[in-house]
């Protein structure tokens, strides 16, 4: 079944350390993939994605992601973090088994302490 | 803006009672999608349409649950009979189709069954 699993439920970083967030996913095929953050009471942002080619993508506000096919990651990161990334993020797989919409994590949290 | 709008933002309903929500998709976009988000919860697909076409809907819309996307702009979501566990963020999407679909979300329509 296709599914999408983000271990960490909640994560706290120091404003300018470094971040990774974790997203496994279960595809039986070669996947769409996304990373969308929400803030509190707020929809979802796309922050990247990954279609296919170059393996490492960039995206919005400094992040980047990189697809490993053999672990079946899609992890997000980024080097230097701001107290203003506080939020919750998701990773998504797709298209689902009807070739429509998009499957997600249950996210994780992010908390950046100063 | 010409993100995705929905409307109402937040809705306080008593158990029982009807409610509708609104969803606009970004100009030219021609498929829609209808997500259920619970707290601590990633979002769960609900429904989608192609143009007016209702192609997709998940087990989790139960027979009170209808959307409709007449002539194919903009889009409702009725919940008749309204039960506590109907309470979540309701969340459109569009996206302009295509072999790398990218999937844009709103700001979401908070529910409160009380």
């Amino acid at each position: 079944a296709q599914s999408v699993t983000q271990p960490d439920i909640h994560i706290t970083v120091s404003e300018g350390a470094s971040l990774e967030l974790r997203c496994n996913y279960s595809y039986g095929a070669t996947p769409y993939l996304f990373w969308y953050v929400q803030s509190p009471g707020q929809g979802l942002q796309l922050l990247l994605k990954y279609f296919s080619g170059d393996t490492l993508v960039q995206g919005i506000k400094g992040f980047e992601a990189e697809f490993k096919r053999s672990q079946s990651s899609f992890n997000l990161r980024k080097p230097s973090v701001h107290w203003s990334d506080a939020a919750e993020y998701f990773c998504a797989v797709g298209p689902n088994q009807a070739g429509t919409a998009l499957i997600f994590g249950k996210g994780t949290t992010l908390s950046v302490s100063s | 803006d010409t993100g995705v709008s929905q409307d109402p933002r937040h809705k306080i309903t008593k158990r029982g009672q009807n409610v509708t929500f609104r969803c606009d998709p970004i100009s030219e976009h021609n498929r829609l999608y209808w997500y259920r988000q619970t707290l601590g919860q990633g979002p769960e697909f609900l429904t989608y349409f192609q143009n007016e076409a209702q192609l997709e809907k998940s087990r989790l819309l139960s027979d009170r649950f209808s959307a409709e996307r007449p002539k194919g702009s903009f889009s409702t979501l009725e919940i008749q009979r309204t039960e506590q566990g109907d309470s979540a963020m309701y969340l459109c999407a569009s996206s302009p189709g295509g072999q790398r679909n990218t999937i844009y979300f709103g700001e979401g329509s908070w529910l409160t069954v009380v």
